[in-house]
């Protein structure tokens, strides 16, 4: 069955230190992958999105994500983690026709 | 700017009553979905409808019905609302094609008491 995962459930880092955050995808092929942001009472804000092309890809608030196919991830990145960062973080995958599989969600605490 | 408007952003209902959630959008989005969020379980699709007046069930749809008769209106109705299905309810919008990210409003959290 098709699904999206992201193994860690509540990640803390301290401010300024780097972020990676994992999500796995099982498909048939590979699908269109997005990470999404959700502040406290908010909806989702769209980081950033592969669907071809190079591997690396750059989105909002400097996050950026790299697909590998070979171990089936596209994870999350920051360099420098801003105390305004703290949220939770959607990875979601789609490969039909416009329907999103989310994984569980991954709580980001950025400690001072 | 893409706005989806979720008509309430709080919302306590009683047992047994029937309960409407509204959701707008206002760039002639093809796509519209409704979804809920439960902590640990992430966002979950309840329907979602890729034109007017269609639908399809999503993976909980169990408990809800869908209307769309307007592009830009797509509501969730609660025929008889349980306490189980207390949540937050986000609704999204989006172009047809696959690689189109979905934009999502400010979510309900609606309490059945």
């Amino acid at each position: 069955a098709q699904s999206v995962t992201q193994p860690d459930i509540h990640i803390t880092v301290s401010e300024g230190a780097s972020l990676e955050l994992r999500c796995n995808y099982s498909y048939g092929a590979t699908p269109y992958l997005f990470w999404y942001v959700q502040s406290p009472g908010q909806g989702l804000q769209l980081l950033l999105k592969y669907f071809s092309g190079d591997t690396l890809v750059q989105g909002i608030k400097g996050f950026e994500a790299e697909f590998k196919r070979s171990q089936s991830s596209f994870n999350l990145r920051k360099p420098s983690v801003h105390w305004s960062d703290a949220a939770e973080y959607f990875c979601g995958g789609d490969n039909q026709g416009g329907k999103l599989i989310f994984g569980q969600g991954t709580e980001l605490s950025v400690k001072p | 700017d893409v706005k989806v408007t979720q008509s309430s952003r709080y919302l306590v209902k009683r047992t047994g009553e029937k309960v409407f959630l509204e959701c707008v959008q206002d760039m002639d989005h093809e796509n519209m979905f409704w979804y809920r969020q439960d902590p640990g379980l992430g966002l979950r699709l309840i329907y979602f409808s890729y034109d007017v007046k269609m639908k399809e069930k999503g993976d909980i749809p169990e408990g809800y019905s869908v209307s769309r008769e307007k592009k830009e209106r797509f509501s969730l109705i609660l025929e008889s609302a349980s306490t189980n299905q207390t949540s937050m309810y986000l609704c999204a919008s989006s172009y047809p094609d696959s690689y189109q990210p979905q934009h999502f409003g400010d979510g309900t959290r609606l309490s059945i008491l």
